[in-house]
């Protein structure tokens, strides 16, 4: 079936610096890729998306970019701050009504 | 103002019990979503509903669970006869839209124990 596959697991980057996530999906038909920031004990909560017909979406210091040809898309966080440190989720749509989660990747922001 | 509300936070059972889980979405999300969170896992989705309708259940893990909603508001997913493998984070997410085009806002979860 369709999934979402997402690298690293765990990325230790030292505060200042950038930090990439990547992400490959499955199904062609994905359309919709949001980014999801989960900080312990809360739920997770979007911070960039991008739609299939834009290839790079910026937000002051985070930008997420898509090549759907190749079924790629990564987040990209710049000048990287100790409130950064969080578990991000990629997900990619399913239909209209669903998304397909990454297993998501713990950020840690040394000092 | 007021986001998405699950409660209990925690809930301890012992195996066999039945639980309830209990999701206050964003007034006026017409959809609502259940999805399960293990351990250093992504997000399992389980079942969704448009208004009172579940159009897919296809997430549910066996027999054992099922959910409602009422009013177009308030959901409740119920696991029966809880085994340990039940024991995770369920999380529920409310939508404007669909979360396959729109933005999803979550609860803080309720993190099951089943000993």
């Amino acid at each position: 079936g369709e999934n979402v596959e997402q690298h690293p697991s765990t990325l230790s980057v030292q505060e200042g610096d950038s930090a990439v996530i990547k992400c490959t999906y499955s199904d062609s038909a994905s359309n919709y890729f949001p980014w999801y920031k989960q900080e312990l004990g809360k739920g997770p909560q979007l911070i960039i998306d991008i739609r299939s017909n834009v290839g790079e979406k910026k937000d002051q210091r985070i930008a997420v970019t898509l090549n759907k040809t190749a079924k790629h898309f990564s987040l990209h966080i710049t000048e990287t701050q100790p409130e950064d440190s969080a578990v991000y989720f990629c997900a990619a749509s399913r239909r209209n009504y669903q998304l397909i989660w990454g297993a998501g990747t713990k950020l840690i922001i040394k000092p | 103002g007021a986001g998405v509300s699950q409660s209990p936070s925690n809930k301890v059972t012992e195996k066999g019990k039945d639980v309830e889980l209990r999701c206050d979405p964003i007034s006026g999300h017409t959809a609502l979503y259940w999805y399960r969170q293990s351990l250093g896992q992504g997000l399992e989705f389980l079942i969704y509903f448009q208004g009172n309708s579940a159009p897919d259940k296809s997430g549910l893990p066996s027999d054992r669970f099922s959910a409602e909603r009422t009013g177009g508001s308030v959901s409740t997913l119920t696991i029966q006869r809880t085994q340990q493998e039940d024991s995770a984070v369920y999380l529920c997410a409310s939508t404007p839209g669909l979360a396959g085009t729109d933005t999803q806002y979550f609860g803080p979860g309720t993190r099951l124990t089943v000993l």
